[in-house]
C-alpha cells in the first residue's frame, strides 16, 4: 500500500491567497484526520471525519479554514485567505479500524509557508 | 481540561545510556499510543498499550502503561545515534480522537 498521500508537499504563497492541501487516505480506512504542526503550538487536530461525515471540527482555527471529504478517498483543507501565521506543516492520517482512536497512519505532511 | 505532560522536552543522551520519558495524562485513559517523528519527516507509530500493566518492546525501547496514576513511560536501553528523534505520546481519553502531548526531543550523542 502506498500509505496516506498528501500533495503538495511544499507550498509558498502569498498572504490573502487561498491554499488547498489534498490528502488521499490509506484504501479502506474509514476515519480522515487533519493536523497542524507549529514550533509553537505543537500537533493540533483541526478536524476529523468519520465515513466522510466531519465529527469533530472544533480545532479549527477560524472560518478562514474549511474541509471537505467528498468520498472515501479524497479530502481537502482550503485556507482562504492564507495569512503568514498559518505557515505549519499540515499532516493527514487515517485509521484502519472501528473507531477512531485506532492506530493512526500519518502521511509525509505538506509544508505551508504565507509570506 | 484534558492534558497531556512529557518530560524532559529535551534530552542529549550519550550513546549506551539508559534513560526514561515520562508521558503524565489528566484524566482516565485506558489505551495510550506512542509516536516517533524523525526531523522534517511525518509520525510514525511505534506502540499501543491498550490496559493497565501492558508493556511492549521493540528493540532497544520499551513502553508501559499505569493508567491509575496516569502514567506511561518510554524506556531507552543501551542507546544507539538511530533513536535520535522527537517522541510523541497520546492517550484516548474516550472523546473519539487522540490528544498528543508535547513532544521529546532526543538527540543521542556518539
Amino acid at each position: 500500500d502506498a500509505g496516506v498521500i498528501q500533495s503538495p508537499r511544499h507550498e509558498v504563497t502569498e498572504m490573502g491567497q487561498e491554499v488547498t492541501l489534498r490528502c488521499k487516505p490509506i484504501s479502506g480506512h474509514n476515519s480522515l484526520f487533519w493536523y497542524r504542526q507549529t514550533m509553537m503550538r505543537g500537533l493540533e487536530l483541526l478536524i476529523y471525519f468519520n465515513n466522510n461525515v466531519p465529527i469533530d471540527d472544533s480545532g479549527m482555527p477560524e472560518d478562514r479554514f474549511s474541509a471537505k471529504m467528498p468520498n472515501a478517498s479524497f479530502s481537502t483543507l482550503k485556507i482562504q485567505p492564507s495569512e503568514p501565521r498559518d505557515s505549519a506543516v499540515y499532516f493527514c492520517a487515517s485509521t484502519a479500524g472501528g473507531t477512531s482512536t485506532d492506530t493512526q497512519y500519518f502521511g509525509p505532511g505538506t509544508r505551508l509557508t504565507v509570506l | 481540561e484534558l492534558k497531556v505532560e512529557q518530560n524532559p522536552l529535551f534530552l542529549s543522551m550519550q550513546e549506551g545510556k539508559n534513560y526514561t520519558i515520562y508521558c503524565n495524562y489528566s484524566t482516565t485513559s485506558d489505551r495510550l499510543y506512542w509516536y516517533r517523528q524523525d526531523p522534517g519527516k511525518s509520525l510514525e507509530s511505534l506502540f499501543v498499550l491498550l490496559s493497565n500493566g501492558a508493556v511492549k518492546q521493540e528493540g532497544r525501547l520499551m513502553a508501559s502503561l499505569d493508567t491509575k496514576a496516569r502514567l506511561s513511560t518510554l524506556h531507552i536501553t543501551a542507546a544507539v545515534h538511530d533513536l535520535s528523534a522527537t517522541y510523541f505520546c497520546a492517550p484516548d481519553f474516550g472523546n473519539e480522537k487522540l490528544t498528543f502531548g508535547t513532544g521529546t526531543r532526543l538527540t543521542i550523542i556518539p
